[in-house]
């Protein structure tokens, strides 16, 4: 499975919703498609699995959606603590795990 | 809360062996929910490397498979990582994450450096 990200950047100002599109090269399940935020010199962190399901702690102005090969996260009234970059990522049965190239987040 | 610390070389040789232990601190090794990995992330992306549950099974990245390595110690709550015949695209840093299938990698240790150079 070959995960695509897209835009590979995003620019918008505080306040507004920012889309981030990840595409699978096959249909998975979306109870194994996770997101993961990285902000400049820390380890990623687990914000989504199962597609839509927030992980412990994570505002719920962050949220998942999609199935087969379209999914989508979403961040409503964009802060500034929310410039990062954000994976998509699959887990397959095998098992192996698989992440997309990632999409930076800049506010304005 | 559980806690994941990696340590070792930051520099090694080309053609070497990098070898990396990660320690799990406040929680056990041996949960049977969670499996133990390592993830590793060039100057752009980030790849799986493999995992290890705690009673020794491995999956590895296909990509790696031939080259890598991972083993468990439960008496030190800590897992390794062996990478064999590194080269300069081998450089990068290193995560030791824990695992959960259907959920995610939802605990992650601070990352070290590991630089492939002469």
């Amino acid at each position: 499975i070959v995960l695509t990200q897209s835009p590979g950047t995003l620019s918008l100002s505080p306040g507004e919703r920012a889309t981030l599109s990840c595409r699978a090269s096959h249909s998975v399940s979306s109870s194994y498609l996770a997101w993961y935020q990285q902000k400049p010199g820390q380890a990623p962190r687990l914000l989504i699995y199962g597609a839509s399901s927030r992980a412990a702690g994570i505002p719920d102005r962050f949220s998942g959606s999609g199935s087969g090969t379209d999914f989508t996260l979403s961040i409503s009234r964009l802060e500034p603590e929310d410039s990062a970059v954000y994976f998509c990522q699959h887990y397959a049965s095998s098992p192996t795990w698989t992440f997309g190239q990632g999409t930076k987040v800049e506010i304005k | 809360q559980l806690q994941l610390q990696e340590s070792g070389p930051g520099l090694v040789k080309p053609s070497e062996t990098l070898s990396l232990t990660c320690t799990v601190s406040s929680g056990s090794i041996s949960s049977v929910i969670h499996y133990w990995g390592w993830v590793r992330q060039p100057p752009k992306g980030l790849e799986w490397i493999g995992s290890i549950y705690y009673s020794g099974n491995t999956f590895y990245n296909p990509s790696l498979k031939s080259r890598v390595s991972i083993s468990v110690d439960t008496s030190k709550n800590q897992f390794s990582l062996r990478l064999t015949s590194v080269t300069a695209a081998d450089t990068a840093v290193y995560y030791c994450v824990r695992l959960q299938h259907g959920y995610g990698m939802d605990v992650w240790g601070q990352g070290t450096t590991v630089t492939v150079s002469s």
